[in-house]
């Protein structure tokens, strides 16, 4: 398995745009997870979905942050508009059901979002 | 509420030396613990867990951790410490069920030749 996938990589945009993040989880798990990372509040989780369904979103931080599941090998995270203050590293993560407490969650490589 | 401290932001050792990363942990119930490892540029890797038995864990790259229920610590440790080792440990902890796990802010260790 290729692991968690996000894209893009690389985001820089100007204050004011969409901007929107992808992440392709493990085939097979049914959690998947939205966490941010910055150098002022370390990793924060942002929402999570349990068979695509969001279940806890309250670490959003504002309207201006949106995320869905359409189906289970694909999820969004779009931040509109975007500002400079949304700059961090953006990382998705999926788990899978059967192990509850037990199991790790695999993370995905990250998004480094630039907003000037 | 559940939550992990992690008090050390820096940790610096030699080369061959032992090496020590604390946490400490809350949880409401049994504990859950994992360590994880971020190394510039890259997602966290998952090192180890403690889910029951020995309070000893051994997990990857010759990491191992101990749990203490009485000091609510899961320290992380290896016995030699090589320069690769250098980057940013995370632990985390869960009380139960199919909750997200909760992240300490991470320890950056530097491994010096």
């Amino acid at each position: 398995d290729a692991g968690v996938i996000q894209s893009p990589r690389h985001e820089v945009t100007e204050m004011g745009q969409e901007v929107t993040l992808r992440c392709k989880p493990i085939s097979g798990h049914d959690y998947l997870f939205w966490y941010r990372q910055t150098m002022m509040r370390g990793l924060e989780l942002l929402i999570y979905f349990n068979n695509n369904v969001p279940i806890d979103d309250s670490g959003m931080p504002e309207d201006r942050f949106s995320a869905k599941m359409p189906n289970a090998s694909f999820s969004t995270l779009k931040i509109q508009p975007s500002e400079p203050r949304d700059s961090a590293v953006y990382f998705c993560a999926s788990s899978p059901l059967g192990a509850g407490a037990l199991s790790e969650q695999f993370f995905g490589p990250g998004t480094r979002l630039t907003v000037l | 509420a559940q939550s992990v401290a992690q008090p050390e932001d820096q940790v610096n050792v030699a080369e061959g030396n032992p090496l020590t990363v604390k946490c400490t942990y809350s949880v409401s119930g049994n504990p859950y613990l994992f360590w994880y490892v971020q190394y510039p540029n890259r997602g966290l890797q998952f090192l180890l867990k403690y889910i029951t038995g020995d309070n000893l864990v051994k997990g990857s790259y010759g990491f191992e951790a101990e749990f203490n229920k009485s000091q609510t610590s899961f320290h992380l440790k290896k016995p030699s410490a090589l320069v690769s080792d250098s980057a940013l440990y995370f632990c985390a902890v869960r009380s139960s069920g199919n909750t997200p796990l909760v992240f300490g802010k991470g320890t950056r260790l530097s491994v010096i030749a």
